[in-house]
């Protein structure tokens, strides 16, 4: 089944501990992309990655890393999570740029 | 940079009637994707619908059609016959459709649909 999977789904942490979420597609798809989302405020994109090796900033890219070393994966690191990065966190991919964008189920982040 | 706007936070409709949800963007490219997806409560984002903004023809899905008026930069989307379960919510989002830079989703703030039985 085509999919793209986020672990951990729901996360609650500290502030200053490092965590990372994984996100992982199995469409071969060259695109991947971080989104947040919070109230009010829609989605908005946090890193992309056009390709392995390829990474770029978004919007809101404050506080995250990404890598992108293998073309299926491409986690999400918080190196010192801080309360304001609580939100919930989609990750995307898509085989172009342009083509439609398949979104993993979501992590919810709870930093206290 | 582009900017998609949602003015109404909230609707409600009833089963089986037909309800259309407004969208309208800022951009000055003349090559773009326009689209829209549903967030059911379990939080999944789902593609409903999407537009080629090269395409004059609106693009349609079953219950659900866009009225893309490119002059105009909106982009609504209607859902005939509505069921329980579009009780979701909505959100439009643009996409350049050019290659190179900072190309990406931009989401509006989303508005949420209730279907009443």
């Amino acid at each position: 089944e085509a999919q793209v999977t986020q672990n951990p789904r729901y996360l609650i942490t500290v502030t200053g501990k490092k965590l990372t979420v994984t996100c992982s597609q199995n469409m071969n798809h060259e695109y991947m992309s971080w989104y947040r989302q919070d109230p009010g405020l829609g989605l908005r994109q946090i890193y992309y990655s056009m390709n392995v090796e390829v990474t770029d900033k978004g919007d809101v890219p404050e506080g995250y890393k990404v890598s992108r070393k293998e073309k299926r994966n491409f986690p999400l690191i918080l190196e010192s999570p801080s309360p304001n990065q609580t939100s919930l966190y989609f990750c995307a991919s898509g085989r172009e740029m342009n083509n439609e964008q398949f979104f993993g189920p979501g992590t919810r982040l709870t930093v206290l | 940079a582009q900017t998609v706007t949602q003015s109404q936070p909230e609707m409600s409709v009833q089963e089986a009637e037909t309800v259309t949800l407004s969208c309208t963007y800022d951009t000055s490219e003349s090559n773009y994707y326009l689209f829209w997806y549903k967030q059911p409560p379990s939080r999944q984002m789902i593609l409903v619908i999407r537009q080629e903004a090269y395409k004059q023809q609106n693009a349609t899905e079953n219950r659900f059609s866009v009225n893309f008026q490119k002059a105009a930069k909106s982009f609504s989307l209607k859902i005939s016959d509505s069921q329980l379960g579009d009780t979701a919510m909505y959100f439009c989002a643009f996409m350049n459709g050019g290659k190179g830079g900072s190309e990406k989703l931009v989401f509006g703030k989303g508005m949420k649909l209730t279907v009443n039985p």
